[in-house]
């Protein structure tokens, strides 16, 4: 089955910018989503989707970027409030089938 | 506002069935995939199965096929997910969530909207 790889965890200090990857076969021609989850058991927050695009009421230092099969989340000066863990989400290559990577836990202090 | 709803869920033996349901209210429930979602106890998220708008195709992680099954209501905006042969590992917080919409002139990207999710403990 198909599988997206993120690191376990990415650790900044207040105002650095921290970089989240996902890779996966099938990004080289289908969009990432990014999810933020403050705490396990709590309702994801879509943080980035279609690869680079910000909804409304996300902060800009969070963008997106996806290129060939390896897609990320930067934080421009990153801020405690943006702990916590990030997933990325995406379909395989049939666009039917979708997956989470395994998620990052990102620190900021 | 818009909003999704989860109900149904408990605690239920292993082999045992529940059904779960997610109500959409705030947007036009009709034109959208529908998605269920879970997390496992201190695990990550996993996708369970998607419903594309008018019921007509289903998919479904393949840990769950042959014992889920996702349906749809439209008129009521509701979603359901019916969940036979349960096993311990399928313990989790449930949440449906808003994938993509469709009507006949426009595309919304969605994946938005998530339910506070409903947990299913599945235990002797």
């Amino acid at each position: 089955s198909y599988e997206l790889t993120q690191s376990p965890s990415v650790s900044v200090s207040p105002g650095q910018t921290a970089r989240i990857t996902c890779s996966g076969d099938a990004l080289s021609n289908k969009y990432a989503y990014w999810y933020r989850q403050q705490k396990s058991g709590q309702a994801p927050v879509l943080v980035i989707y279609e690869d680079s695009k910000r909804p409304s009421g996300i902060p800009e230092r969070f963008s997106g970027s996806n290129s060939e099969t390896l897609a990320a989340l930067t934080i421009s000066g990153a801020q405690v409030e943006d702990e916590g863990d990030y997933y990325c989400y995406s379909t395989d290559y049939t666009g039917n089938y979708w997956v989470f990577g395994g998620g990052t836990k990102l620190t900021v202090l | 506002e818009v909003q999704l709803v989860e109900s149904g869920g408990g605690v239920v033996q292993p082999g045992g069935s529940l059904r779960l349901s997610c109500a959409g209210s705030g947007f036009p429930f009709g034109i959208y995939w529908m998605t269920w979602v879970r997390q496992a106890p201190g695990k990550g998220l996993e996708w369970v199965a998607n419903i594309k708008k008018d019921g007509g195709e289903k998919y479904y992680v393949d840990s769950v096929g042959g014992r889920f099954t996702i349906s749809r209501d439209n008129a009521q905006k509701l979603v359901f997910l019916e969940m036979n042969g349960l096993r311990a590992e399928d313990t989790a917080v449930y949440f449906c969530g808003r994938g993509r919409g469709y009507d006949a002139t426009n595309y919304y990207p969605g994946m938005d909207v998530w339910g506070q999710g409903t947990t299913v403990t599945v235990s002797s």
